[in-house]
């Protein structure tokens, strides 16, 4: 079956810039998402199709993939960005372990 | 406004069933694929199944084929998942999600299925 693989944590600093990785065969034939959830939360789309943010995310949150890795960029990491995120391949709708990005 | 409002979660035994329903609103819901995703407790995202938006496709993931049935009725906006055979392993919340640009652009609240005895 197919896989995606998360760090399952990542630590950054206040206005740094946050950078979390997703692997899986050929990921960038396969339209990868990003997903953000917050503690007791729905999980919320941030990137879609690779590099595409929805109306309503920052600007600060960016997508970029390559060949079998997508990546979720965070700019100037803000203390409300603390949460998971979930890369997804859409293609089996496969979701990633998930990330929990913290903040301090 | 994009809502989706799921209901129907609570305490079944293993073995028993249990009919998860998703009202929509604020979007031609008929026009959209719509999909339940699941989430364990403290674990991660798991899709489950979806449906096409006149209900002619339907798919599931291995673990609940045969054992869960996806539903629509467009007339009433509403998305529902039967959930028959229940195993402790599909102790979850059930979120509705609708998909869209090959992603779930909008999601419920979600409704947790706790299957024990």
């Amino acid at each position: 079956s197919y896989e995606l693989t998360q760090p399952p944590s990542l630590s950054v600093s206040p206005g740094q810039t946050a950078s979390i990785t997703c692997s899986g065969d050929k990921l960038g034939d396969k339209y990868a998402s990003w997903y953000q959830q917050k503690p007791g939360q729905s999980p919320v789309l941030v990137v879609y199709q690779g590099t595409k943010r929805p109306s309503g995310i920052p600007e600060r949150f960016s997508g970029s993939i390559s060949g079998n890795t997508a990546t979720l960029t965070i700019s100037e990491t803000q203390a409300m960005d603390e949460a998971d995120y979930y890369c997804q391949a859409w293609d089996g709708k496969v979701f990633g372990g998930g990330t929990k990005l913290t903040v301090l | 406004e994009v809502q989706l409002v799921e209901s129907g979660g609570g305490l079944v035994q293993p073995g028993g069933s249990l009919r998860l329903s998703c009202a929509a609103s604020g979007f031609t819901f008929s026009s959209y694929w719509m999909s339940w995703v699941r989430q364990a407790p403290g674990k991660g995202l798991e899709w489950v199944a979806n449906i096409k938006a006149d209900e002619s496709d339907k798919y599931y993931v291995g673990s609940v084929k045969g054992r869960f049935t996806i539903s629509r009725d467009n007339a009433k906006n509403s998305l529902y998942l039967q959930m028959d055979s229940l195993r402790a392993e599909d102790t979850a919340v059930y979120y509705c999600a609708r998909e869209t640009s090959n992603s779930f652009g909008y999601w419920g609240q979600g409704t947790l299925v706790t299957v024990s005895s």
